[in-house]
């Protein structure tokens, strides 16, 4: 069955960076697009950008470039995202998710990872 | 960006009951290959977001027939029927169609 399995519990301190990963299993990971979404403390959701392993190709929200990079690791199916020059702004939940076509809905999810960036 | 816009932001629903979520969307969400990306997301406590509607109005798998999607353009629909408890939480629509991909604000459900 398919799972995402994501890294946990992240405590950093400010201007700092994090990596932070979402393994795969179940499926054939080079052939799905693997989607960021944030979700800050009591609000929505944010979508970061995409990744697709299978040649490494990105895509960002804007808003994000320079704040996230993403890369995957084909040997072990685990995609990475890291977040740099933390601030306060970047405490969050944040999760990983696939899809078939860069459009297509995320049909599966990760658990999510709390990133609470803190002196 | 294309601004999604869902009301109400908060529901109040009896048991049984039936309720409708609204979504729009600051620009047509019709994707030049004739396709609308037009999304309905259930994340209940604790959880992350589980899809309920694709393309408008198509069940995912194992979603009840209670949930269904209409809509066109920038004006979408989320109706729930027979409320159930296991219904509770937070609907997100999210449109893939333009960049970036966009999340609606949040209509959260709650019993009466």
């Amino acid at each position: 069955q398919v799972q995402l399995q994501q890294s946990g519990t992240e405590l950093v301190k400010p201007a700092s960076s994090v990596k932070i990963s979402c393994k795969a299993s179940g499926y054939t990971f080079t052939s799905n697009y693997m989607h960021w979404i944030r979700q800050q403390p009591g609000n929505g959701l944010e979508w970061i950008g995409w990744i697709y392993p299978g040649n490494g190709n990105t895509k960002y929200n804007q808003k994000f470039d320079g704040k996230a990079t993403l890369t995957a690791d084909k040997s072990s199916s685990t995609a990475y995202m890291q977040l740099s020059s933390l601030t306060s702004e970047d405490s969050a939940v944040y999760f990983c998710a696939r899809s078939a076509y860069s459009r297509d809905y995320f049909d599966y999810w990760g658990q999510g990872v709390m990133v609470t960036v803190s002196s | 960006d294309v601004v999604m816009t869902q009301t109400p932001v908060s529901l109040s629903v009896s048991l049984g009951g039936q309720t409708s979520i609204s979504c729009r969307s600051s620009q047509s969400l019709v994707h030049s290959d004739g396709n609308t990306y037009l999304y309905w997301y259930l994340q209940k406590p604790g959880q992350s977001p589980q899809l309920l509607i694709y393309k408008v109005s198509n069940r995912f798998s194992g979603v009840p027939d209670r949930f269904s999607g209409s809509g066109s353009g920038t004006d979408f629909t989320l109706k729930i029927s027979r409320v159930e408890p296991e219904d509770l939480g937070v609907y997100y629509c999210y449109q893939g169609t333009h960049y970036p991909r966009t999340f609606g604000g949040g209509t959260k459900l709650e019993l009466k």
